[in-house]
């Protein structure tokens, strides 16, 4: 139990264009998501967390006009790149937390490789 | 602030055992985790232990707490090939999960 799926699983773009990436939890209803983004060899680093029906609350330093969080229901968030640029090419992982994860953990998707040309 | 610190790298041979440390600075964390993840994959949730626990044994792993020293640790015992990975430990902050740098672990034969 507790799957998250991503799609696409990479996508590759050009400069100027909007990626729109998918994240669903497959067998539980996920109350609040997380979206990351991850550089080579390095941590995973928290872009934003979105409750169900809720506006995305950002980090400090995300700009939340380039990267549009949608948590529309229990199952699906999106996460748009919009005007996408080389620079932000990279791993972009989503997490979903849910009634089922009663110690709090949260459920990784696969990752989405997005690269800008 | 919360911060989150672990070696870079461990090299062990198959069937010996691994030890994978992490510091932590949140005294407040309720619960800690440790996640798996291979190379061009997310993360698998491996394990966790609640604060007021000492050690939690699950299969091959076995994770340590020093709630005082702010130290946690994972065991991984008979260590295949397949355990090659990154190895992140993480502790649930304010709201959020906040990982450490992440530990490389390299199983030879």
């Amino acid at each position: 139990g507790a799957v998250v799926s991503q799609h696409p699983s990479w996508v590759i773009c050009k400069s100027g264009t909007s990626v729109k990436i998918e994240c669903r939890s497959l067998d539980f209803q996920a109350t609040t998501m997380f979206w990351y983004r991850q550089f080579p060899k390095q941590s995973l680093m928290l872009m934003a967390t979105s409750n169900e029906g809720s506006k995305a609350t950002y980090e400090q330093g995300v700009e939340k006009d380039k990267f549009l969080i949608n948590h529309a229901s229990l199952t699906l968030s999106t996460l748009t790149v919009t005007s996408a640029h080389p620079e932000d090419s990279s791993f972009y992982i989503c997490s979903a937390r849910g009634s089922v994860t009663s110690v709090g953990e949260q459920y990784f998707g696969p990752g989405t490789r997005l690269t800008v040309t | 602030g919360e911060d989150v610190e672990q070696s870079l790298f461990l090299s062990v041979r198959e069937g010996d055992s691994s030890v994978i440390n992490c510091t932590y600075t949140d005294s407040s964390s309720t619960y800690l985790y440790w996640y798996k993840q291979e190379p061009g994959a997310g993360l698998q949730l491996l394990t966790y232990i609640f604060s007021n626990m000492d050690m939690k044994q699950d299969q091959r792993l076995t994770v340590l707490l020093n709630k005082k020293d702010k130290h946690l640790s994972l065991r991984i015992a008979d260590t295949q090939t397949g355990d090659s990975a990154i190895y992140f430990c993480a502790e649930r902050g304010f709201q959020k999960l906040v990982f450490g740098t992440g530990t490389r672990l390299l199983v030879s034969p």
